[in-house]
């Protein structure tokens, strides 16, 4: 049982470039969501989707899309880097309230 | 939406003493709030929760009070080791299953031995 897994671990980019964040969970849960994390700033929702086939807007969704194609995963897709997406990526399940986090991906943009 | 506005940004406390981290929430609505631990380079782990219906829950040297109508509430932790050194963030939601959480800034945690 792995729990929520994220991949890559670590990723650089220029500005410009495309990539996708890929989270999976084994739990069965229905709600996953992508949060990034800064300093000072503490954890702030990008999207989140309910179920398979869906998805939602959080908090910070500008430059950022997902996709829910299996209930197991959550995809998050940057089109076109910038540096201020500089972060950390956290995805995270639930099938009730507690949220299990995945173990995150550090993302540069130069 | 949901803001929660976490206090201190960061804290200092000797080995065996008391610590104190204070949340205030605006959304009414909100009825479940956890707090989570983070250790330096690691994902942000679940270490206590309280739902609106209960004013206090302790868990071995950790509790967590809540005040609905000042909309607040507050994680301590006693008898503090230095295994506790660590970032904390309170968190607030409506609670219901999957509900997405909106996390406060953080708070640093240094115990000194």
């Amino acid at each position: 049982n792995a729990g929520v897994t994220q991949t890559p671990k670590f990723r650089v980019l220029k500005t410009g470039q495309s990539m996708t964040l890929l989270c999976a969970q084994d739990m069965n849960h229905e709600y996953m969501y992508w949060y990034r994390q800064d300093p000072g700033m503490g954890l702030r929702l990008i999207h989140y989707s309910v179920g398979e086939g869906t998805t939602a807007k959080g908090e910070v969704p500008d430059g950022y899309n997902v996709s829910r194609l299996k209930k197991q995963n959550f995809l998050l897709g940057l089109e076109s880097a910038a540096p201020s997406q500089t972060s950390v990526y956290f995805c995270a399940s639930a099938g009730g309230s507690p949220l299990h986090f995945g173990n995150g991906t550090r993302l540069t943009v130069t | 939406g949901e803001n929660v506005e976490q206090h201190p940004s960061t804290l200092s406390v000797q080995e065996g003493d008391s610590a104190v981290i204070k949340c205030t929430y605006s959304d009414s609505a909100s009825n479940y709030f956890p707090w989570y631990k983070q250790e330096l380079g690691k994902r942000p782990q679940l270490i206590i929760d309280i739902r609106s219906n209960v004013g206090e829950k302790k868990d071995q040297r950790i509790a967590v009070t809540l005040n609905k109508t000042a909309k607040h509430f507050s994680l301590h932790i006693t008898e503090t080791q230095p295994e506790d050194s660590a970032v904390y963030f309170c968190a607030a939601s409506r609670g219901a299953a999957g509900n997405k959480l909106t996390f406060g800034g953080g708070t640093r945690v240094l115990v000194k031995p």
